[in-house]
């Protein structure tokens, strides 16, 4: 069971936008940054979204972060068949002072 | 550049020993940390050592079992594990933490631990 809750999977077609919700709590998202990572299979993760909303060099600003509250949001418009992966969202945890990821969510493009 | 090495099968009860190479950056500078993946399964953060070595922090499910360090001479980073279990068996990442202590912004390509008799 996973400190942050995603949901399992998400699909929509080509050229359509989706959210990726990640539930967490004040000691987590409430109080720290979020940052979203995407994972091919068989591949190491790959950093996608840092402190909330922000991207890295080299990431298309199709891909956004946010936040609010408790919670955080990945939208991805214009959907690719290439953007296929497994998205986590993490944070830290003051309470438990560790690391926290979601479940994971798959995503499915149509 | 991270690159892990060390893992293999071990028999429960069993300890292995895994390093994290680190090229391309000053070492000494960052926090690093180890991730893992069970087969098939989401993300598990299992440990944190601070750049200067004076801050660990562990997940509960390794603690006590598992012990992280740094080599900053070496450029490397070790995570001891003792007492393995079944529910060890995953893929070992490190990961850099930012500058800022926010996020991972680099990951290894990972190094499979099997726990199996």
């Amino acid at each position: 069971q996973s400190v942050l809750t995603q949901p399992p999977s998400v699909s929509a077609a080509p050229g359509q936008r989706v959210t990726i919700s990640c539930s967490g709590s004040n000691s987590n998202i409430g109080n720290n940054y979020v940052s979203w990572y995407q994972q091919f299979p068989g591949t190491a993760p790959k950093l996608l979204i840092y402190d909330n909303n922000k991207r890295p060099s080299g990431i298309p600003d199709r891909f956004s972060g946010s936040k609010s509250g408790t919670s955080a949001t990945l939208g991805i418009t214009g959907l690719q068949t290439g953007d296929e992966a497994d998205y986590y969202c993490g944070t830290w945890d003051s309470s438990r002072s560790a690391g926290v990821f979601g479940g994971g969510t798959k995503l499915t493009v149509l | 550049q991270l690159v892990e090495s060390g893992g293999g099968l071990v028999k429960p009860g069993g300890s292995l020993r895994l390093s994290c190479a680190a090229s391309g950056f000053t070492f000494s500078a960052y926090s690093m940390n180890w991730v893992r993946q069970a087969p098939g399964k989401g993300l598990e953060w299992v440990s944190s050592i601070s750049s200067s070595g004076t801050y660990i922090y562990y997940a509960d499910s390794v603690k006590g079992r598992f012990t992280v360090s740094r080599d900053s001479a070496r450029n490397s980073l070790t995570l001891q594990m003792n007492s393995l279990r079944a529910e060890d068996t995953a893929v070992y990442y490190c990961a850099r933490e930012s500058i800022t202590a926010t996020h991972f912004d680099y990951w290894g390509q990972g190094t499979l631990v099997t726990v199996s008799s």
